[in-house]
């Protein structure tokens, strides 16, 4: 079965600073990855997705993603952090038939000015 | 916006009552999903549905039950709630590529 693991349950960051939210996975198959946000009280709000095609993958807001298939990592980047960055971010895996996702135990992200 | 609408949005409720909580959606996508959200666990799987009366359990679906009489409904319910039940609960649909797309979620209090 898929898994998801993400390094580190809190990260802080100066503004201005990289972003750097660590995903590793376990899949027995080409996996389907994603990153998605979550505001204070509010759903979950897709970054990115990778599905098999270009191994860097670009999202909203800046991020991007890098698939390493060597390191079962997809680890999530930003060049500048901005206040407005400041949220959880969960790792996801499709597992399974019916698109089930898994996700990882979350990673909130602090950033000061 | 998914076009997905949770209610109630907040709850309190007591031990032993059952709930139901309810989403609705207006992308008449087939697939849909419970989750419930935990410090420290992420999400996880409570119940899915992929189709009108098909649906089947996640990781997590022992206290909770489901149901999917129509394509935009899908509740679901804890027949005696428990404090352990105590969590947001997240549902979500699958559009047509592979990602999910979340509800608000439903805070649920057991008291």
């Amino acid at each position: 079965a898929q898994s998801v693991t993400q390094l580190g349950s809190h990260v802080s960051v100066s503004e201005g600073a990289l972003v750097l939210l660590r995903c590793n996975y376990s899949s027995s198959v080409p996996p389907y990855l994603f990153w998605y946000v979550q505001y204070p009280n509010q759903g979950l709000q897709l970054l990115l997705k990778y599905t098999s095609a270009a191994t860097l993958v670009k999202g909203i807001n800046g991020f991007e993603a890098e698939f390493k298939k060597s390191e079962t990592s997809f680890h999530l980047t930003k060049p500048s952090a901005h206040m407005s960055d400041a949220a959880e971010y969960f790792c996801a895996v499709v597992s399974g038939g019916y698109n089930k996702l898994i996700f990882g135990a979350g990673t909130r992200l602090a950033v000061h000015p | 916006d998914a076009g997905i609408t949770q209610s109630p949005r907040h709850k309190v409720t007591e031990t032993g009552t059952p709930v139901t909580l309810r989403c609705h959606q207006t992308e008449n996508h087939r697939y849909m999903y419970w989750y419930r959200q935990d410090p420290g666990h992420g999400l996880r799987l409570i119940h899915y549905s992929y189709g009108v009366k098909d649906t089947d359990k996640g990781e997590v679906s022992d206290g909770y039950s489901v149901s999917r009489s129509k394509t935009e409904d899908f509740l679901l319910t804890l027949e005696s709630a428990t404090s352990s039940q105590t969590s947001v609960y997240f549902c979500a649909i699958r559009g047509t590529g592979e990602e999910a797309f979340f509800g608000q979620g439903t805070r649920l209090t057991v008291v």
